[in-house]
């Protein structure tokens, strides 16, 4: 079963606009990753932000994480449509339990036209 | 380095039948984990490798075993196959627990 819920769970926009997508979970964890999948192939690692951090950029990324809420959210500035895939949430389990499993949210469909 | 390597990419098996799927972490990565994505399920834990010992598990069938080597590779095993097991099988790696794990292209399995 899936532990997050991801929303919304299909976003259009127009090339050069932002798009976000938010991310909720269950339990307590250790860290979230954000990951990339073009037309059912293989996961694309995005980014990582740990149970301690509140806000990670990277490029035209910019993720943040509230523990207290259970939350993230992704931001993709000036997005390109070179962008289109769909994107998910997963989370790693405190220290010590649930080893190697990540645990993924449903996804976000993200379409953005040229 | 190189990245998660999978083989074979595709695979098509008829009900009954047994395939096995291999994956190669990256380079010093000893932790492999599997995971199932369906449309129906979507990504779902199959099991964990570190260091030769199976270390987690998800809820699947007995039918879903795996095994690793000493050179970290992985395989997966699922024996008489059933139509609901056609699915992208994927792979991943990391060095330690709480890290990233990256994924390998994974190998899609149609059973017919």
């Amino acid at each position: 079963s899936q532990q997050g819920e991801e929303d919304p769970q299909a976003l259009s926009i127009q090339e050069g606009e932002n798009a976000t997508m938010n991310c909720s979970y269950k339990t307590s964890i250790n860290n979230l990753q954000w990951y990339r999948q073009n037309s059912g192939r293989g996961l694309v690692h995005l980014i990582l932000i740990r149970s301690n951090e509140r806000e990670k950029h990277s490029g035209r990324l910019r993720v943040t994480l509230d523990t207290s809420k259970k939350s993230s959210s992704l931001l993709i500035t000036a997005s390109r449509a070179a962008d289109t895939a769909s994107y998910f949430c997963a989370t790693d389990a405190r220290w010590g339990t649930s080893y190697g499993k990540l645990t993924f949210g449903q996804g976000t469909i993200l379409t953005v036209h040229p | 380095k190189a990245g998660v390597t999978q083989t074979p990419r595709y695979l098509i098996k008829t009900r009954g039948q047994q395939v096995t799927l291999s994956c190669s972490p990256i380079s010093g990565h000893r932790s492999v984990s599997w995971y199932q994505q369906t449309p129906g399920q979507g990504l779902q834990f199959l099991f964990e490798y570190f260091s030769e010992t199976q270390r987690n598990k998800g809820n699947f069938p007995g039918r879903f075993s795996g095994r690793q080597f000493s050179n970290s590779r992985s395989e997966m095993n699922v024996s008489t196959l059933e139509l609901g097991d056609s699915a992208l099988y994927l792979c991943a790696s990391s060095q330690v627990q709480g890290d990233t794990q990256y994924f390998g292209p994974g190998t899609r399995l149609t059973v017919l």
